[in-house]
C-alpha cells in the first residue's frame, strides 16, 4: 500500500458540529484529493490540492473546506455537519495532474446524526 | 450530468466464466481510462488502464477494450474467480483536465 493514512477511521457526530478529517502521506506526491463514496453515486470528488496552499473545488464541494499547509497533510473540514454528509470519505494521492493512477487511503466512515 | 456511466449496478457470474463490465462516457476530451477495484472496508485500488491511442490493453486475466467511436469501454475478466468479487469503478481523465471522474460502480459477484 502507498503510504496514506486517514484519521479517524470512524466518527459519529451530531448535526451542526464542525468535523475535520485528516489525510497524511509519506510518498511526497504533489496532488492530493478528497472523494466521498455513497450508494448509487460512486466516487465523487470534493476538493483537491496541487501543492501546498493550492487547492480547488471538485464536483461536490458545497459544505466542505480544505487546507494543505504541508506537502504531507491534507485536511477536510465540514464546517457544520449535516446528515447528507454521512458518507465514506477517501483521500487519494497522485504524482500527476491528470491523476492517471490514484492511490487511495482506507477511508473514513462518517456518520452525522 | 454523468460523464462516466456504469449502467449495470451488479453482475453475477460463475467461477471460470467470463465477466464483462461495461462503461460509457460522454466527454470527448477524455483520453485516458482506468478501472479500479474495491473490496469492502478498503480503498479502491488501480486495476488496469488504457489510453485513447489504443483499443485494447491486457494484463493477465484482465483485458480492457476501448471503442472511441461509441464512447464505450469494457473490462473482461477471464476466467473469473471468487476473489474477483468486488465493486469495479470505471474512471476517465482528460490530458488537459484535472482529477479522475468515476462512474457509480458495478458490484461483481463470482460464485464457486
Amino acid at each position: 500500500d502507498a503510504g496514506i493514512t486517514q484519521s479517524p477511521r470512524h466518527k459519529v457526530t451530531e448535526t451542526g458540529t464542525p468535523v475535520t478529517l485528516r489525510c497524511h502521506q509519506t510518498e511526497n506526491h504533489r496532488y492530493m484529493y478528497w472523494y466521498r463514496q455513497d450508494p448509487g453515486h460512486g466516487l465523487r470528488l470534493i476538493h483537491y490540492s496541487y501543492g501546498v496552499k493550492d487547492t480547488d473545488k471538485g464536483e461536490v464541494s458545497d459544505g466542505y473546506s480544505v487546507s494543505r499547509s504541508k506537502t504531507e497533510d491534507f485536511l477536510l473540514t465540514l464546517e457544520s455537519a449535516t446528515s447528507s454528509q454521512t458518507s465514506v470519505y477517501f483521500c487519494a494521492i497522485s504524482e500527476s495532474v491528470t491523476a492517471e493512477k490514484l492511490f487511495f487511503g482506507s477511508g473514513t466512515q462518517l456518520s452525522v446524526l | 450530468d454523468q460523464q462516466v456511466k456504469q449502467n449495470s449496478p451488479s453482475l453475477s457470474v460463475q467461477e471460470g466464466r467470463i465477466s464483462i463490465l461495461n462503461c460509457d462516457y460522454t466527454n470527448s476530451m477524455f483520453d485516458y481510462f482506468l478501472w479500479y477495484k474495491k473490496y469492502p472496508a478498503e480503498g479502491p485500488t488501480f486495476l488496469i488502464s488504457i489510453s485513447s491511442i489504443k483499443d485494447k490493453n491486457e494484463d493477465g486475466r484482465f483485458t480492457v477494450f476501448l471503442n472511441k467511436s461509441a464512447k464505450h469501454l469494457s473490462l473482461h475478466i477471464v476466467p473469473s474467480q471468487p476473489g474477483d468479487s468486488a465493486v469495479y469503478f470505471c474512471a476517465a481523465s482528460a490530458s488537459a483536465g484535472t482529477a479522475l471522474i468515476f462512474g457509480k460502480g458495478t458490484t461483481l459477484s463470482v460464485s464457486s
